[in-house]
């Protein structure tokens, strides 16, 4: 199976800061690859698709970008409502993996 | 509005069978494939499998092969998932998530889950 490994696993930041958190396969996956955010005690939520389409709704200060192996989700201005984990995932296997998940945290 | 309503909360003894429905609604229930995903306390998330809600066809995760069971009741909208043998490591919180629509020429195996249920919480313990 592919595996997912996001970098950091926690980070700590305040708000108004650019964050990127990073998801790198093992192998290439072309743009096959969604992140969610999941809030303590609710279900993830979809933020990006396809690498880097904005679910709708979601505020535009969240951006993907990437293919291949190497992808990265952007918070361009931290808002309180940020702090969360984040998880990316890959679709293009015979099996789903998620990443491992980042924590962020208020500094 | 697109809705995944779970079933309640569920107590099991190790060796027991589980089976949690998820009910869909606001949208054309045999139109998008629907995924299950598990998540056991403070720790990430784990695929389980799909089914297509329209011809009933599934495929499972190789860690849950000979163990889970997905079916669906187009009649009522609702997809069910099945685990057998229980054992502690079961215990977590069992969510359905509906996968998002395949454009035209869709070539990847899967496809991202845009609208997941609230999780149903499965204990298993003696």
């Amino acid at each position: 199976a592919i595996q997912l490994t996001q970098s950091p696993s926690s980070l700590s930041a305040s708000v108004g800061d650019r964050v990127t958190i990073t998801c790198r396969a093992s192998q290439g996956i072309s743009s096959a690859l969604a992140w969610y955010q999941q809030k303590p005690g609710k279900a993830p939520k979809l933020l990006i698709y396809d690498a880097s389409s904005l679910e709708s709704g979601v505020p535009s200060r969240f951006s993907g970008s990437g293919s291949g192996t190497d992808f990265t989700l952007t918070i361009s201005s931290l808002q309180p409502e940020d702090f969360a984990t984040y998880y990316c995932q890959q679709f293009n296997s015979y099996a789903i993996t998620f990443g491992q998940g980042t924590r962020l945290e208020i500094k | 509005q697109v809705q995944l309503v779970q079933s309640g909360a569920e107590v099991k003894k190790p060796g027991a069978s589980v089976k949690v429905s998820c009910k869909a609604s606001g949208y054309t229930f045999t139109s998008y494939y629907m995924h299950w995903v598990r998540q056991a306390p403070g720790q990430g998330l784990e695929w389980m499998g799909i089914i297509n809600p329209s011809g009933g066809s599934t495929s499972y995760a190789q860690k849950f092969q000979g163990r889970v069971t997905m079916t669906r009741d187009t009649s009522t909208s609702t997809v069910y998932m099945e685990l057998s043998s229980l054992r502690s490591e079961d215990t977590a919180v069992y969510y359905c998530a509906r996968e998002g629509a395949r454009p035209p020429g869709y070539y990847y195996y899967y496809y991202y889950m845009d609208v997941w249920g609230k999780g149903t919480t499965v204990t298993v313990s003696s």
